[in-house]
């Protein structure tokens, strides 16, 4: 069955380092991937969509890739701040719907 | 505000009442969606409407019957629910339809449901 790895264990990191974000799949062939940011007793927002055929996307201080070839996705946010606190949530998308990961939680410390 | 608002925020009920959540989105989209968060588990997709026909139902049990009365408005009614149905319960709704490969999910802030 198809299946998604997001660490489980919080990531800590000091303010002004890269956070970086892993999410894993197996037995899936998806036509894009999306993460999504959920604060504490709120539903997941939406940040960033990157296709099959796309190495690499951007959009602001977050950068996303997708290997297909590894099945994985990396989450990067670059001079992190106490505000990116939250947790992240992969998605893969394609056959008519979206499977999430589990999520990870990043926690960065002034 | 994302555009999608659920109500209420919370419920506590017993197994043997009757409620409805409810979920109405002001983005003009086409396609709306049910999702069950339990902690530290993916969201599980429990049901899709797209142009208010039902096109998703992930073999939910029959205690969970939802509603699309139209393109703005989703229910969730509720009855004889068992403790393990204790989660929270997201509203979504999407501009594109499910599987087009550009639909972006716009989530409401969910209701934190309680079975005693």
């Amino acid at each position: 069955s198809q299946k998604i790895e997001q660490n489980s264990e919080a990531l800590n990191i000091q303010e002004g380092k890269t956070a970086t974000l892993t999410c894993n799949y197996t037995n899936y062939s998806p036509a894009y991937l999306q993460w999504y940011r959920q604060d504490p007793g709120r539903g997941p927002v939406f940040l960033l969509l990157i296709r099959e055929n796309e190495k690499e996307k951007r959009k602001e201080r977050l950068k996303v890739t997708f290997d297909t070839t590894l099945k994985q996705s990396l989450f990067h946010i670059t001079a992190s701040q106490p505000a990116d606190s939250a947790t992240y949530l992969c998605a893969l998308g394609g056959y008519n719907k979206l499977i999430f990961g589990a999520g990870t939680r990043l926690a960065v410390h002034p | 505000e994302t555009g999608v608002t659920q109500t209420p925020r919370h419920l506590v009920m017993g197994m043997t009442n009757k409620k409805s959540l409810k979920c109405e989105q002001h983005l003009g989209h086409n396609a709306m969606y049910w999702y069950k968060q339990s902690a530290k588990k993916p969201l599980e997709l429990m049901f899709v409407y797209s142009l208010e026909e039902r096109v998703e139902n992930n073999s939910v049990p029959s205690r969970f019957s939802p509603e699309c009365p139209n393109s703005s408005h989703l229910f969730l009614h509720l009855h004889t629910l068992q403790p393990e149905d204790s989660a929270l319960y997201l509203c979504a709704s999407s501009q594109d339809p499910v599987g087009t490969g550009t639909e972006k999910l716009f989530f409401g802030s969910g209701t934190q449901l309680s079975v005693l």
